[in-house]
């Protein structure tokens, strides 16, 4: 089974600077998706950034980007300028891209990184 | 326009009660999930189906279960609820198990 660990609880940044949430990650498979989530004090889940892992080029959203190494199973994301819109809980997703029984699978998730942002 | 919605928002009901969380898409997806959030904020998977078919159950009680009318929809029932059973529940859809989830806002079950 696959597991996702992200090893920072909280993490704190001051407003405009850079921070980077860690995340690693466990599978046999080597196709999969790569996927980073967040979730406001709205509760609802937002996608922020998604890889795949036959791509070996970083995926970037406008402030959000990732550092992909595939070798090392790691999936760090980097949140630049930093604003207080981006104060959330981050959770890093793991999916198959096997998938089980007919195909589709769910994501499995990190425990979660809560960003705080100082203004 | 609401992608993925859910009804209701907030839910407290006794232990021992049934109840029932409605799941709606209007992406046109062919797989939909439901999620649970614990407490502690940790989210896993309960179920997903794919064209009305159930794909993947995890280890839930099967007081849970999933029922699905259509393609975009996807309820999930609950009987003879317990505490542990309070948390977020989030459904979510997909075009295809490849392609990236979209989540509905949640429903905060509390059972007292």
């Amino acid at each position: 089974a696959q597991t996702v660990t992200q090893s920072q609880p909280e993490m704190s940044v001051q407003e405009a600077e850079t921070v980077t949430l860690s995340c690693t990650y466990d599978t046999s498979e080597s196709d999969y998706y790569l996927f980073w989530y967040k979730q406001p004090p709205s509760r609802q889940m937002i996608l922020v950034i998604r890889q795949e892992a036959y791509k070996q080029q970083n995926a970037t959203e406008n402030r959000f980007s990732v550092n992909f190494q595939k070798a090392a199973k790691s999936f760090s994301l980097k949140i630049s300028d930093s604003q207080l819109g981006d104060a959330a809980m981050y959770f890093c997703a793991y999916r198959s891209a096997v998938g089980s029984g007919g195909g589709a699978d769910g994501l499995t998730f990190g425990k979660g990184t809560h960003l705080i942002i100082q203004p | 326009d609401t992608a993925v919605s859910q009804t209701p928002k907030y839910l407290v009901t006794q232990m021992g009660n049934d109840k029932s969380i409605k799941c709606e898409q209007n992406l046109g997806h062919d797989t939909m999930y439901w999620y649970k959030q614990d407490s502690k904020k940790f989210l896993k998977i309960m179920f997903s189906y794919n064209n009305k078919e159930l794909i993947i159950n995890e280890t839930v009680p099967n007081r849970f279960s999933p029922k699905s009318p259509d393609k975009a929809h996807l309820n999930l029932h609950i009987n003879s609820l317990e505490l542990g059973d309070s948390a977020v529940y989030f459904c979510a859809s997909s075009q295809g198990f490849q392609e990236t989830q979209y989540f509905g806002p949640g429903t905060r079950l509390l059972v007292l």
